[in-house]
C-alpha cells in the first residue's frame, strides 16, 4: 500500500523553529520529488515547496524543505502565529501511477 | 492570473446523480493536466483522478476508478466530477487542482465545492 506518514501534530512557540518530517518508500519519495503544502483553515490547500526545497514566488524564506532517501522534511523557522495551518506531503508514487499524499500535520503555534 | 473557480455547494439524497466543474482561466486550459482531490470532513488530501482536456486523457487513482467520472469541455476551459450513484460516504470536500510540469505538483487549487449527501 502507498503511503506517506506525517506525525499527526505538531507544535512550538512563536519565533521558534519546527519541523515536519515525511516518510515514504522507494516508489515515492526514493525515486521523485517531493512538494509541500500549506492548507490554512477554511481554505484550499497552497503550494509551499516544490521539487524538494523550492519555493514559489511569494513564499517567504522562512519555510525551507529537504530529502533523504525515502524521507522529506518541511522546516518553519521564525514561526509566526498565522502559520498555524496543517501541512501536507505530497509525491508521485510509480506504483500508484499517481501522486500521493501525506495524512498532514496540523500545526499550532502556542 | 490562473484562476481555479468550482461550482457551488450541493446538498443531494442518496442515489441521485450529481456534477460538480471547475473552470480554468489565465491560462491555456488545454495544455496543463487538471486533477481531483477529495477531503473527507476533518481528513487529508486523497488524489481522485486526472485529466488532459487536450486530448480527454483521463487518469484515476485505483481507490475511485468506477466510482466517479472525469470529464473536460475544452471549448469552455471546464473539467467536471461526476458521480452516478451517491452514497452518504461521498460527503466530503472536492477540489480541482491544476498539474504542474512535475507530475507530482498541483500549482494552483480552486476554491473546493463541498458535496453533501444526506437523506
Amino acid at each position: 500500500q502507498s503511503v506517506l506518514t506525517q506525525p499527526p501534530s505538531a507544535s512550538q512557540t512563536p519565533g521558534q523553529r519546527v519541523t515536519i518530517s515525511c516518510s515514504g518508500s522507494s516508489s515515492s519519495i526514493g525515486s521523485n520529488s517531493v512538494n509541500w503544502y500549506q492548507q490554512l483553515p477554511g481554505t484550499a490547500p497552497k503550494l509551499l515547496i516544490y521539487n524538494n526545497n523550492q519555493r514559489p514566488s511569494g513564499v517567504p524564506d522562512r519555510f525551507s524543505g529537504s530529502k533523504s532517501g525515502t524521507s522529506a522534511s518541511l522546516a518553519i523557522s521564525g514561526l509566526q502565529s498565522e502559520d498555524e495551518a496543517a501541512y501536507y506531503c505530497a509525491a508521485w508514487d510509480d506504483s500508484l501511477n499517481g501522486p500521493l499524499f501525506g495524512g498532514g500535520t496540523k500545526l499550532t503555534v502556542l | 492570473e490562473v484562476q481555479l473557480v468550482q461550482s457551488g455547494a450541493e446538498v443531494k439524497k442518496p442515489g441521485e446523480s450529481l456534477r460538480i466543474s471547475c473552470k480554468g482561466s489565465g491560462y491555456s486550459f488545454n495544455n496543463y493536466w487538471i486533477g481531483w482531490v477529495r477531503q473527507m470532513p476533518g481528513k487529508g488530501l486523497e488524489w481522485m483522478g486526472i485529466i488532459y482536456p487536450g486530448d480527454s486523457d483521463t487518469r484515476y487513482s485505483p481507490s475511485f476508478q468506477g466510482q466517479v467520472t472525469i470529464s473536460a469541455d475544452k471549448s469552455i476551459s471546464a473539467a467536471y466530477l461526476q458521480w452516478d450513484t451517491l452514497k452518504a460516504s461521498d460527503t466530503a470536500l472536492y477540489y480541482c487542482a491544476r498539474r504542474a510540469a512535475n507530475p507530482g505538483r498541483f500549482d494552483y487549487w480552486g476554491q473546493g465545492t463541498l458535496v453533501t449527501v444526506s437523506s
